[in-house]
């Protein structure tokens, strides 16, 4: 599976968007891109996956640049309750299921 | 979305006794069931992944006489942490996916090990 590259953190103002990008320049025709968080202490939680096409969900929205080797999840009004770290991890269908996860980027919303 | 459960939520024992945790789908049947391993300020780590009814492959590293993974039924993983010492205290979580859940996969809460 392809690794991806993310910043280490950043900082979002509650109420605002929250824009975390992805790297993942050797990505495959074939792998989706997952977006998974992990609020402190806690088992991560799926957010939102694409393949080619931007997708948006009722929890964020995710961006795939045409050449599919980025993309950008976006919360459109962060929270307080947003703070986690985020996931990006390029997986392909036809593997056995597991995920890889990289050491993803620390989301810190304030007040 | 699918509902995974781990039991315990925490646990505490002395080094070298052994150590089971239960990782539950409870509204769907999972035939794949993964684990990960979690040190403080680290990435998952996956241990492994597990077939219902068949033998678990390890990842590299990982010693399978020392983590031992049983997945009897579509329901239910146990990791069983043999002769645990202070240096397997660690956030253990699981994951269960299933075709009917569109493949991917859905973790539990985590169970936090801690190893005197």
């Amino acid at each position: 599976d392809a690794k991806t590259t993310q910043p280490t953190s950043m900082d979002c103002a509650e109420g605002r968007a929250a824009n975390l990008p992805c790297n993942h320049s050797t990505i495959s025709g074939n792998e989706y891109v997952y977006w998974y968080r992990q609020i402190h202490s806690q088992g991560p939680q799926y957010i939102i996956h694409g393949l080619k096409n931007n997708e948006t969900n009722e929890m964020a929205s995710l961006i795939i640049t045409e050449d599919r080797k980025s993309s950008t999840l976006i919360l459109p009004h962060a929270t307080l309750r947003d703070t986690a770290v985020y996931y990006c991890i390029v997986r392909s269908p036809s593997n056995t299921g597991k995920l890889i996860f990289g050491q993803g980027t620390t989301l810190q919303v304030k007040p | 979305g699918a509902v995974v459960s781990q039991h315990p939520s925490w646990v505490i024992c002395k080094s070298g006794t052994s150590v089971k945790i239960e990782c539950r789908s409870l509204d769907f049947q999972a035939t794949t069931m993964f684990w990960y391993r979690q040190f403080p300020k680290q990435s998952l780590m996956l241990m492994a992944t597990s077939n219902e009814g068949s033998k678990a492959t390890y990842e590299q590293g990982v010693e399978k006489d020392k983590f031992l993974i049983n997945h009897a039924s579509l329901t239910l993983s146990t990791l069983t942490v043999t002769s645990a010492h202070p240096e397997d205290s660690s956030f253990y979580i699981c994951s269960a996916s299933a075709l009917a859940t569109g493949g991917w996969q859905f973790f539990g809460p985590g169970t936090r090990l801690t190893v005197l």
